[in-house]
């Protein structure tokens, strides 16, 4: 099946600080989609993103389908970003998400 | 418009029993999946309905069922539970061919 790569595992970053995190997979997909995951366990939709780019306030995303990757970019981040970032995808057409391991992001005041 | 709803949101469990958990999609929304989230496997899915009909089937023993009603809710039931049972269970729901907007989860503790 396919294998979903998320880097780095865990980020901790200081309030106000920029990052990037990056998901690989290893084979095409027709969908890609990024989450946020609250520590409520609740999956918050950030992005579908299946090429190309897209922005959402201080959050971005870049997914590069020919080379099998994409990015998430948080800027200016705050407190209240830290939880689980995940990348999943899906083969289509039958909704089939395979999530990578997640980021975990912690930022602190 | 409504978000994806399921209940119960917390269930204790013994060991052998079984237990059906629910999901309300959005409206409008024909594709329900179901996944598992726990921490050494992480998010597994388990299962997908569209038009009540199981579209897709995760790696999961047939202890796992699902089904979908004509009103696209859709329920899940485990069977003879066992400890590894316990984990998040969430329900996502989606239009056609787009992307899939998750439930607030089930946690299911098998004691």
């Amino acid at each position: 099946g396919i294998q979903v790569e998320q880097s780095p595992p865990d980020l901790i970053l200081q309030e106000g600080a920029n990052s990037t995190l990056r998901c690989n997979f290893s084979d095409s997909v027709n969908n890609l989609q990024w989450f946020h995951q609250n520590p409520w366990g609740q999956l918050i939709n950030l992005f579908y993103i299946p090429s190309g780019t897209k922005q959402n306030g201080r959050l971005s995303a870049t997914t590069v389908a020919t080379e099998r990757y994409s990015l998430l970019y948080i800027s200016s981040s705050q407190t209240t970003d830290s939880g689980v970032y995940f990348c999943a995808v899906d083969l289509g057409p039958a909704r089939q998400l395979t999530f990578g391991s997640g980021t975990q992001l912690t930022v602190l005041p | 418009k409504a978000g994806v709803t399921q209940t119960p949101r917390y269930l204790i469990k013994t060991r052998g029993q079984q237990v059906t958990l629910s999901c309300s999609p959005i409206s409008g929304h024909r594709s329900v999946s179901w996944y598992q989230q726990t921490p050494g496997q992480g998010l597994q899915f388990l299962f997908e309905y569209f038009s009540e009909t199981q579209r897709n089937k995760g790696n999961f023993p047939g202890r796992f069922s699902g089904r979908q009603f004509s009103n696209s809710r859709s329920e899940m039931n485990v069977s003879t539970l066992e400890l590894g049972d316990s984990a998040l269970y969430l329900c996502a729901s989606s239009l056609s061919l787009t992307d899939q907007y998750f439930g607030p989860g089930t946690r299911l503790l098998v004691l």
